[in-house]
Parts: structure tokens; C-alpha cells; sequence
């Protein structure tokens, strides 16, 4: 069993188009997140979720909106795809922000 | 502002020797966490090891160890017997107290020569 899963693994797609990326984690985890890392692998924190709340947003583009329609799912959708939003996009699940986080295998967002 | 850094952008090493990499945070409290992940190229984030700030014994997962210095604020991996399978990007993580969220290090490729 996948503790943390999202989907698509790759997702190739034109400039100005709107993708979604789904996870879910079966952990029973009350927070969730979503990084992005760059093309220097640096891992920057996007949105935290905590039971279906948002937490932080850390000055990402309103094209970017997460939801959470249970605490078990954070999904991510984008709107208007740019060039510089290609990247890694991780999800990640944890049972309390202070614990260490479980991470989804990636979503390789290319946007041509 | 709380940060994680990693200092050395490589590091290469012999199979089957010891190597150690270097991290140092920043923060204001008192109890804390501290992890280091393992990214392969396979891209998965694996969690190698983690440190509880009170505790004074530095924590181990078998070929793997800390070397936590809390004065110094810093958190080293030491990485025994190296195998191929540990190459990757090795990263160093704390959480930030109030702000819910794990901040990383830039982090360090390991290569490790046959």
C-alpha cells in the first residue's frame, strides 16, 4: 500500500493551460502539504493543510489553488500555466507539523 | 528568520568509507526535530534519520548517524560503509515552531566512487 500517492507522475502541457495534481495519503495524517522543487533541487514549501484548513501560503501565485475536500486528499490545481512553473511537485503528509513529513513519489510538471 | 543550511553543494567518496555531511539551522526554540532525507534519482524523498533536540545521544539507523551539537546548532550525517545505493542528494530538514511548515537545506549530492 502507498502511504502517499498523487497523480500524474509526469504531466507535459502547453503554456496557459490549467492542470490538476490529486494526492492522498492513507496514514490518517492531519497535515499536508505541497512543495516545489526546482530545476537546482531546492525544495521550497507551497501550502500546509491541517484537517482540511488551510495553514500556510507561502507566496505562491494565485494561479495555484490547493483543496482539500477531506483530510485524507490535497489536491492542486493550476490555472494558466507558465514556462517557470515547470518542476517537482511534492505532496506530503505528516501526523503533526513537528513530526517529519512522508513524501508522494513527485509530479514532473513540464509546461512547453 | 529560521533557516537550514547546507554548506557543501557535492561530495564524493570510496566505496565501502565513511563520509560526513555537514548542516547547520537556525532557530529560537528550545525543542525541535531535525531529519535528513535521501533523494535518489529515482526523485522518492526518503527519510534516513532523525534527531529530538532534548535528547543528548545522537541518533543512529544502522550505517547511518548524527553528530548533533546543539550549541553549535548543528546537525552533521555520517554515512559508514558506503554502497553504491547511497548516492543521491541528501537533505537536511527542521521544522519551524508557530509557522507549521519543514524547512530544507539546499542540499548535498553524494557521489560514491567504485
Amino acid at each position: 500500500d502507498t502511504a502517499v500517492s498523487q497523480t500524474p507522475k509526469y504531466l507535459v502541457t502547453q503554456m496557459g493551460n490549467d492542470k490538476s495534481i490529486k494526492c492522498e495519503q492513507n496514514l490518517g495524517h492531519d497535515t499536508m502539504y505541497w512543495y516545489k522543487q526546482d530545476s537546482k533541487k531546492f525544495l521550497k514549501i507551497m501550502f500546509s493543510y491541517n484537517n482540511k484548513e488551510l495553514i500556510i501560503n507561502e507566496t505562491v501565485p494565485n494561479r495555484f489553488s490547493p483543496k482539500s475536500p477531506d483530510k485524507a486528499h490535497l489536491n492542486l490545481h493550476i490555472n494558466s500555466l507558465e514556462l517557470g512553473d515547470s518542476a517537482v511537485y511534492f505532496c506530503a503528509s505528516s501526523p503533526r507539523w513537528v513530526t517529519e513529513a512522508f513524501f508522494g513519489q513527485g509530479t514532473r510538471l513540464t509546461v512547453v | 528568520a529560521q533557516t537550514v543550511t547546507q554548506s557543501q553543494p557535492e561530495m564524493s567518496v570510496q566505496e565501502a568509507e565513511t563520509v560526513t555531511l555537514s548542516c547547520t539551522y537556525d532557530t529560537s526554540e528550545s525543542d525541535y526535530y531535525l531529519f535528513w532525507y535521501k533523494q535518489p534519482p529515482s526523485r522518492q524523498m526518503i527519510l534516513v534519520i532523525r534527531q529530538e533536540a532534548y535528547k543528548q545521544q545522537n541518533a543512529t539507523e544502522n550505517r547511518f548517524s548524527v553528530n548533533f551539537q546543539k550549541a553549535a546548532k548543528s546537525f552533521s550525517l555520517k554515512i559508514s560503509d558506503s554502497q553504491l545505493g547511497d548516492a543521491a542528494m541528501y537533505f537536511c530538514a527542521s521544522p519551524i515552531q508557530g509557522a507549521q511548515k519543514l524547512v530544507f537545506g539546499q542540499g548535498t549530492r553524494l557521489t560514491i566512487n567504485p
